[in-house]
């Protein structure tokens, strides 16, 4: 079945360091892809998304490219700041799921600590 | 954008006990909640989806007579783990959405002592 992957983390960094993490999926056909964000205490927020191959979603200086012949979508940020520690999620919603009340499927989670 | 009120953010159980976890949507009407599971280091994983005035959907291998889900209203759903136990012990969070966005409570950890 389809499924995400996200490199493992507590991933720590310093303010202003370049920030990559990881995430590959397996699904059939073109689902897809979003990376959500958990700040503590709240709920998780869309961050960014892609719905086609090669579409680059972009947030808050995040982004993220849809790589079809990778199977992947790989979140990147230039320079982090402390206010972007908070814990991240890849997800997909395949074909099946209609709109956004679909099901989404989610990689682990990985969380990114920035310090001062 | 819509906002969904999960209670409580954290509780404490004995074994055997149950727990009711409750999911609000505030200005929309929540046609649709999911419930997710996470364990420590995996993935969230969808357990059950229920549809207002209607009985839920369980993902298998999840007992639907150990997470009763009562979606009874537009706007309230809520999952009771019966009889917990240690193993129940998990990070639960629900879901909704529009046709547009999905919109996620704040989450529930849950330790069974």
């Amino acid at each position: 079945g389809d499924s995400v992957t996200q490199m493992e983390g507590p991933v720590t960094l310093s303010e202003e360091a370049f920030l990559t993490i990881n995430c590959t999926y397996t699904a059939t056909g073109y689902p897809s892809l979003f990376w959500y964000v958990q700040y503590p205490g709240e709920g998780l927020q869309l961050l960014l998304k892609a719905t086609k191959a090669d579409d680059k979603g972009s947030n808050k200086g995040f982004e993220a490219t849809y790589r079809k012949e990778t199977t992947s979508f790989h979140l990147e940020k230039g320079s982090v700041q402390v206010s972007d520690s908070a814990v991240y999620f890849c997800a997909l919603r395949g074909l099946g799921g209609s709109g956004n009340t679909g099901k989404l499927i989610f990689g682990q989670g990985t969380t990114l600590q920035v310090k001062p | 954008g819509a906002v969904v009120s999960q209670h409580p953010s954290r509780v404490i159980c004995k074994s055997g006990t149950s727990v009711k976890i409750e999911c609000r949507s505030l200005d929309f009407q929540a046609t649709t909640m999911f419930w997710y599971r996470q364990f420590p280091k995996q993935s969230l994983m969808l357990m059950a989806t229920s549809n207002e005035g209607s009985k839920a959907t369980y993902e298998q291998g999840v007992e639907k007579d150990k997470f009763l889900i009562n979606h009874a209203s537009l706007t309230l759903s809520t999952l009771t783990v019966t009889s917990a136990h240690p193993e129940d012990s998990s990070f639960y969070i629900c879901k909704t959405g529009t046709s547009t966005e999905a919109f996620f409570g704040q989450g529930t950890r849950l330790t069974v002592v």
